[in-house]
């Protein structure tokens, strides 16, 4: 069964370091995702992305964030200078069609110090 | 705007009792509607989708839901849980306005021996 996969599956930083977590979506998809959930809290959307450009994005994703797929089967997200309040659980996920939602990765749960 | 409440944060059953896992959204376009588990330290499944049809949805591990748009609800059940459901469940809702989705705040399924 296809799957999204996710890389590291644990991140540890110290604030203010930049850090890239890594997705690698399902082959023939051509929507993209990026989800965080902070410890003991709902899934917040951060970004969708198609068509090499965001589509949408939430108040959360502000100027320290940044998508970008590189190669065609990667697809990450930058934060650039990290922030106490960035350390959650960030997941990945990917659909071959809109609104389809099916295939999340993961996880990579990302711990700012 | 959108959102889903999931007005039950923890919900204890018995195993082998059946289970009602209440959802209700508030959308003012048409809805596609989702239920995810998320196991202990895992990723998000996607168990049931309502994109249009018939109101009742079956899903995976015997879950089902049934949209109903006078009450706007989304509510999800199973007639027998097992020890094996213990689980973190999220509702979410999206349309076909918007490629994201918003998360409830989901609701823990504690089963009892």
């Amino acid at each position: 069964e296809p799957e999204v996969t996710q890389t590291p599956s644990h991140q540890v930083t110290q604030m203010g370091q930049e850090v890239i977590l890594r997705c690698v979506p399902i082959s023939n998809h051509l929507y993209f995702y990026w989800y965080r959930q902070i410890l003991g809290q709902k899934v917040e959307f951060l970004v969708s992305f198609y068509n090499n450009e965001i589509s949408e994005k939430s108040e959360i994703f502000d100027d320290q964030f940044s998508v970008e797929r590189p190669d065609g089967s990667n697809f990450t997200l930058k934060i650039r200078s990290t922030k106490l309040e960035d350390s959650a659980m960030y997941f990945c996920a990917s659909s071959e069609a809109f609104v389809q939602f099916e295939f999340f990765g993961p996880g990579t749960r990302l711990t700012v110090l | 705007a959108q959102s889903v409440t999931q007005l039950d944060s923890q919900v204890p059953v018995f195993e082998e009792a059946p289970v009602e896992l209440r959802c209700n959204y508030s959308s003012s376009v048409s809805v596609y509607l989702f239920w995810y588990v998320q196991y202990p330290n895992q990723g998000l499944q996607l168990l049931l989708k309502y994109l249009s049809g018939s109101t009742l949805v079956k899903g995976i591990n015997g879950f089902e839901a049934e949209f109903n748009k006078s009450q706007t609800s989304f509510h999800l059940r199973k007639p027998s849980v097992h020890i094996s459901d213990t689980a973190e469940y999220f509702c979410a809702v999206s349309s076909n306005r918007d490629d994201k989705i918003i998360f409830g705040k989901g609701t823990r399924l504690h089963i009892l021996p």
